[in-house]
């Protein structure tokens, strides 16, 4: 069966420090990679999606970078950190085709 | 641009009835259909998919699709506590394309 690992499950970083944040899916190949932030109380905001290794989109133009280094591995980065960089990030990954979403654990972020 | 429209909430309804939360979508082609959980402090997990017109059944929940008035519903019978969370509806138009979330509708099923 599949399986999706994100971690940490909670971080708190000063602001103008960097972030890494991992995802990976066992028991699958080739998927369709996202990572969502959703900020207190707010709706689910796509930042990034891959379709494949290398090929990254970005949804919403900030501080923010993706990376798909293999196959079932995607990272969410960023060199400095803002306070509005708080917030629960979410990996999440699908097969292709339009099918539903598997969501990770999620992160929860908090910028001091 | 492609939105999905869901009421906020809360829906406040008493155990046992059955709690109705609907969502619109603005963009006609869309062709796959989804309904999350959300519980508070969690991340959203797929209850139902729903495809093509009519009616989905799974336990007590069921999913209500009608693309020529842009609209999804999903039913819970038999409401109870542990069914208060957040659901969310999300759209997808075609392929690969990113799926598009509503903002959610908070549910409290009050005991």
């Amino acid at each position: 069966s599949q399986t999706i690992h994100q971690w940490p499950a909670t971080l708190v970083q000063p602001v103008g420090s960097p972030l890494s944040l991992e995802c990976t899916v066992e028991g699958t190949s080739n998927p369709n990679l996202y990572w969502y932030r959703q900020a207190a109380g707010r709706g689910l905001q796509l930042l990034f999606y891959s379709v494949g290794i290398g090929q990254i989109s970005s949804e919403v133009p900030q501080n923010l970078s993706a990376s798909r280094p293999q196959d079932r591995q995607f990272i969410l980065s960023s060199k400095k950190l803002l306070l509005s960089d708080s917030g629960f990030y979410l990996c999440a990954w699908s097969v292709k085709g339009g099918d539903g979403y598997t969501f990770g654990s999620g992160t929860r972020l908090t910028v001091v | 641009q492609k939105e999905v429209e869901q009421n906020s909430g809360p829906l406040s309804v008493p155990e046992g009835a059955i709690a109705s939360l609907n969502c619109t979508y603005s963009d006609r082609v869309s062709q796959s259909f989804f309904w999350y959980r959300q519980y508070s402090g969690k991340s959203p997990e797929l209850i139902m998919s729903i495809y093509s017109n009519g009616d989905k059944e799974d336990g007590r929940f069921t999913a209500q699709l009608n693309k020529a008035s842009q609209y999804v519903s999903l039913l819970i019978r038999d409401s109870q506590p542990s069914d208060s969370a957040t659901y969310l509806c999300a759209v997808n138009m075609w392929g690969n394309t990113p799926l598009v979330f509503g903002k959610g509708t908070r549910l409290s099923v009050i005991a």
